[in-house]
């Protein structure tokens, strides 16, 4: 069976700081692969998505990146973290939209707090 | 791109009530309709979808229905229990070829 694992959980880091969030998914080959923001009360932001290695998409302008160095590895990244970069993240994996069901598939989150 | 619209950001019923939850969306050619249920500090996970060649679907308490002419869709929850309790979303893509955009959600509260 597939499953997806991100890390860390949480963690709170000064303005300024940088940032690496990292997600990976074991059971299946080829993912699409997401990175979503929540924030407080708020609904699910699409931030990034990627459809094979090297291949990023983004959806906001920000000071965040991603890369996926690997086919199920998937980074989000900060050189200098702003407030507003707080937030729950959510790392998720899909089926290659050739072969869609549609369905997407959360890891478990990483709380952020930048102070 | 596409813009999903979702009512009510709170919503509270008695146990045993029905619950109803409305999404709207811009994008005429999205396809592909998913509810996600999101308990507290856990990860959201589907609980129902629906693609734009059905009208309805339901499963056990749940349904969801669709009308593509006024681009809209609601989640119904009928006997609604006290582990209903969660925020959810809605969604729409066009699958295989869109990511999903999310409503920015309901939190639902079933009082005992």
């Amino acid at each position: 069976s597939q499953t997806i694992h991100q890390w860390p959980a949480t963690l709170v880091q000064p303005v300024g700081s940088p940032l690496s969030l990292e997600c990976t998914v074991e059971g299946t080959s080829n993912p699409n692969l997401y990175w979503y923001r929540q924030a407080a009360g708020r609904g699910l932001q699409l931030l990034f998505y990627s459809v094979g290695i090297g291949q990023i998409s983004s959806e906001v302008p920000q000071n965040l990146s991603a890369s996926r160095p690997q086919d199920r590895q998937f980074i989000l990244s900060s050189k200098k973290l702003l407030l507003s970069d707080s937030g729950f993240y959510l790392c998720a994996w899909a089926r290659q939209w050739a072969r869609d069901t549609g369905e997407l598939f959360f890891g478990e989150g990483s709380r952020l707090t930048v102070l | 791109g596409e813009n999903v619209e979702q009512h009510p950001s709170t919503l509270s019923v008695q146990e045993g009530d029905s619950a109803v939850i409305k999404c709207t969306y811009s994008d005429s050619a999205s396809n592909y309709f998913p509810w996600y249920k999101q308990e507290l500090g856990k990860r959201p996970q589907l609980i129902i979808d629906i693609r734009s060649n059905v009208g309805e679907k339901k499963d056990q308490r749940i349904a969801v229905t669709l009308n593509k002419t006024a681009k809209h869709f609601s989640l119904h929850i009928t006997e609604t229990q006290p582990e209903d309790s969660a925020v959810y979303f809605c969604a729409a893509s066009i699958a295989g070829r869109r990511a999903l955009t999310f409503g920015s959600g309901t939190r639902l509260q079933v009082q005992p």
